[in-house]
This record gives C-alpha cells, sequence and structure tokens, in this order.
C-alpha cells in the first residue's frame, strides 16, 4: 500500500515550457487534490476533484490545468510554464471531499 | 467568509516542556477540525481531527487538541515535548459537509534540547 505517490520529485523548467506532474493513490479515495506550497503562504488549492468525472477549481488555478484519469490518477499540467510557479507542489486524496487528507511526497518544481 | 488562523508563525519549547500550537477558526455551522504536521522535505501528514463528541481529542505521537466552541479555538498541545516534535504544524477547517478544507498557514515548532 504505497498511499499517494507523485512524479518527478524534482524539475526544472525554462519560461514557457510544458509539464505534466502525476499523481495516483492505491487507497480507493473518490477526492483528489492539487496544493501548492510557498513560504509564508501555506498550502493554496489549486484546483480539486470530488469524484471520477470531477473537476473544479480551487483558489489558484490560474496557469495549471487538471485531467482526472481515473479513480486512481489525478494529474496537474502547466501549458507555459512561469517564473511565479516556481514551488512545491502536493497532491492528496480523501475517501470523500472534506475528510482528512491523505498526501503524498511533493514535487519540487522551480521555472528559470 | 470561512478561515481558520494560526496566530504565531514560530513557536519554541525546550525539550520536556509542555507545548501548544494555537488555531483559531471562523466558519458557520459545526465545524470539522484537523491538525498536520510536516517534516522538511516530506508530505503533510495527519494527526488528529474533532468532528464531534468529547473537546479532548487524542492523536498520533502523544498529540492532543482541544476544541474550544466559544472561543472557536482548536489548540494542540502535548504535556512533553520531544526534540523530534520540531516541524511545521497545519490546523485546517472544513465548514460544510462536501466542502473541502482550509488550511491555515503553518506554525513552526522548534524544540530545544
Amino acid at each position: 500500500n504505497a498511499g499517494v505517490t507523485q512524479t518527478p520529485k524534482f524539475q526544472v523548467l525554462k519560461t514557457g515550457q510544458s509539464m505534466t506532474l502525476q499523481c495516483a493513490q492505491d487507497m480507493n479515495h473518490n477526492s483528489m487534490y492539487w496544493y501548492r506550497q510557498d513560504p509564508g503562504m501555506g498550502l493554496r488549492l489549486i484546483y480539486y476533484s470530488a469524484s471520477e468525472g470531477t473537476t473544479d477549481k480551487g483558489e489558484v488555478p490560474n496557469g495549471y490545468n487538471v485531467s482526472r484519469l481515473n479513480k486512481r490518477e489525478f494529474s496537474l499540467r502547466l501549458e507555459s510554464a512561469a517564473p511565479s510557479q516556481t514551488s512545491v507542489y502536493f497532491c492528496a486524496s480523501s475517501v470523500e471531499r472534506g475528510n482528512e487528507q491523505f498526501f503524498g511526497p511533493g514535487t519540487r518544481l522551480t521555472v528559470l | 467568509a470561512q478561515s481558520v488562523a494560526q496566530p504565531e508563525d514560530q513557536v519554541n519549547v525546550a525539550e520536556g516542556n509542555p507545548l501548544t500550537v494555537k488555531c483559531t477558526y471562523s466558519v458557520s455551522g459545526n465545524p470539522y477540525l484537523f491538525w498536520y504536521v510536516q517534516y522538511p522535505n516530506r508530505g503533510l501528514q495527519f494527526l488528529l481531527k474533532y468532528i464531534t463528541g468529547d473537546n479532548l481529542v487524542k492523536g498520533s505521537y502523544g498529540f492532543e487538541a482541544e476544541f474550544n466552541k466559544s472561543q472557536t479555538s482548536f489548540h494542540l498541545k502535548k504535556p512533553s515535548a520531544l526534540v523530534s516534535d520540531s516541524a511545521l504544524y497545519f490546523c485546517a477547517v472544513r465548514a460544510q459537509a462536501g466542502t473541502a478544507l482550509i488550511f491555515g498557514k503553518g506554525t513552526t515548532l522548534s524544540v530545544s534540547s
């Protein structure tokens, strides 16, 4: 039982490049989330998926897109990376929206 | 608007002393409250939650939290701090069924030997 896994662990991009962050959970959870963590800002919700087939914007969705590929997988895509998107990105899942969330180890992204 | 506040950016305690990390919230209705811990270069780990019932909730690693409805607070406590408790702690609240968690900005706990 791996819990929530994220790939890659680290990534460096140049401004304008695109990339997809992958997340998978093996706990049969319905809800999945993407957060970014910046110093002094705490955790900010980018997008979430309350259940398979649905996605909704969070607090800071601009510049990102998501795909809930199936119940297990929830990906985050940066179409044209900007330096302001330098951050640590966390994926999380929960049985239902609003229950305790279980977090992945994070992806540290640097955009030059 | 629903919100959660952690009024202290940093809390410093000596090993063996009791520790408190403060959290206050503002929601309509009955809140669900959570505490998470984050060690360096790791994801957040769930510590404990309050849904209903006894105002004192016990969680992982000897931590507990006290729900105080009149003061709208949910402070995290531990009777005797360990150096290994040094980490970043987040409080979170869920306002209504089916809504997402709202996280505080976090409090850094530093326990000195």
